[in-house]
């Protein structure tokens, strides 16, 4: 298994409803847990980060983090056209720097209006 | 505007040439990092630095080379070496040992080797 693995997509969800975005991991990376936005031709930028088991809600995203089933997801409410963008899943082991940071091949996330 | 500015945005490189790309931050950050992503894969950490001259190889560090003589700058070179350089190249920064997982990442250097 790959340490970090998401579906890449594309994913295309109607304006307004909800968006769910999935990511798996192996026990190395089993710690924190960070979602990127990149937009076409742009550079990632972090939108949520999560560090225990349970929901972390920020606006209209919501980052949950099950460690028994190893997976964290994303959730965009009221999806929004600005939402199109490829999202980036990454894991960091505990005790570890950002040079241990591992991204998942990212999933592509098209909203349509 | 604090930021990370990253030089040149496009670049076309002939087969054995070395080039060198540019990465400067204004953020007063003390950890700079040099990414390669390609299609269909993520991010892949090609060095890393925490403190002015010391840097580290990452992932895949084969074909490249950096310094971090100021603490603004990490440049890299991509060396006649590397096997496949046409790939998107982000250089980002970060808040060392703190708000861990924070990067912060320049617009990004695409490079192709014609």
């Amino acid at each position: 298994q790959k340490e970090v693995e998401q579906n890449s997509g594309p994913l295309s969800v109607p304006e307004g409803a909800i968006a769910s975005l999935n990511c798996t991991y192996s026990d190395r990376v089993s710690q924190s847990f960070f979602w990127y936005r990149q937009y076409s031709g742009k550079s990632p930028e972090l939108i949520m980060s999560i560090y225990s088991n349970g929901d972390k809600e920020d606006g209209r995203f919501t980052a949950q983090l099950n460690k028994a089933s190893q997976y964290v997801s994303l959730l965009i409410r009221d999806s929004q056209p600005s939402d199109s963008a490829t999202y980036l899943c990454a894991g960091l082991p505990l005790g570890f720097g950002n040079e241990k940071l591992t991204f998942g091949t990212g999933t592509r996330l098209t909203i349509i209006p | 505007d604090g930021g990370i500015t990253q030089s040149p945005k496009y670049l076309f490189r002939k087969e054995g040439q070395n080039v060198t790309l540019s990465c400067e931050q204004n953020l007063n950050h003390d950890a700079m990092y040099w990414y390669r992503q390609d299609p269909g894969q993520g991010l892949r950490l090609i060095y890393y630095s925490q403190i002015v001259n010391d840097f580290q190889k990452g992932d895949i560090a084969e074909g490249y080379s950096v310094s971090r003589e100021k603490k603004e700058s990490f440049p890299l070179t991509v060396t006649s070496a590397q096997k496949n350089p046409t790939a998107f190249y982000l250089c980002a920064s970060s808040i060392r040992d703190t708000r861990l997982g924070e990067l912060f990442f320049g617009e990004g250097s695409r490079l192709t080797v014609l």
